[in-house]
């Protein structure tokens, strides 16, 4: 069965600092990858996704993500946080193929001050 | 834009009581998931169905039944709520024929049980 490690529990930064979030994987197999995040009071909703090809992927509202099979790793990366990026990150893995059951990380709470 | 949408955002139950939450995606997809989500532990999966009649135990089944008659719903049920059982739950939907299969959430049920 697939795993997932979020390092990070919570994050303060400032605006216009720069934000990378820790991700790690556990499987023997080819995964797809997501990173979801959850605004304050709002659906669960994907900011991006690797399922294939380039391993730098980019999302909505600017943030990227890049995939180390070697290091089993997908690190959520945005150069200048806003504000509004205030919110809660899920990274979530899934086998590619099957019945798709998606495994969740604990969640990364960042907050940002302005 | 695909719809998840979940019969109640709150909901305050006895304990003992029998509760039903449920789930209607308007995509047509085949694969349903019910999670709860609570503060430290990310998103945990309940039980997952990848067609109608069809369930499978995700990872904390214990205390929760699964019912889909119709492909459109998906319906968790608490035989006999517990306070430990508080929590917000959330459901979500994707297709089997993508190669992402990203899932798509709606906007969850927080329950709490006296």
């Amino acid at each position: 069965a697939q795993s997932v490690s979020q390092h990070n529990h919570h994050v303060i930064l400032s605006e216009a600092a720069s934000l990378e979030l820790g991700c790690n994987y556990s499987y023997g197999g080819t995964v797809n990858l997501f990173w979801y995040v959850q605004y304050p009071g709002q659906h669960l909703q994907l900011l991006l996704k690797y399922f294939s090809g380039d391993p730098l992927v980019k999302g909505i509202k600017g943030f990227e993500a890049e995939f180390i099979k070697s290091k089993f790793s997908f690190n959520l990366r945005k150069p200048s946080v806003q504000w509004s990026d205030t919110a809660e990150y899920f990274c979530a893995v899934t086998p590619r193929g099957g019945y798709q059951k998606v495994t969740f990380g604990t969640g990364t709470k960042l907050q940002v001050i302005p | 834009d695909v719809k998840v949408t979940q019969s109640s955002r709150y909901l305050v139950k006895r304990t003992g009581e029998k509760v039903f939450l449920e789930c209607v995606q308007d995509m047509d997809h085949e694969n349903m998931f019910w999670y709860r989500q609570d503060p430290g532990l990310g998103l945990r999966l309940i039980y997952f169905s990848y067609d109608v009649k069809m369930k499978e135990k995700g990872d904390i089944p214990e205390g929760y039944s699964v019912s889909r008659e119709k492909k459109e719903r998906f319906s968790l049920i608490l035989e006999s709520a517990s306070t430990n059982q508080t929590s917000m739950y959330l459901c979500a939907s994707s297709s089997r024929w993508t190669e992402n299969n990203e899932q798509f959430f709606g906007p969850g049920t927080r329950l709490t049980v006296l």
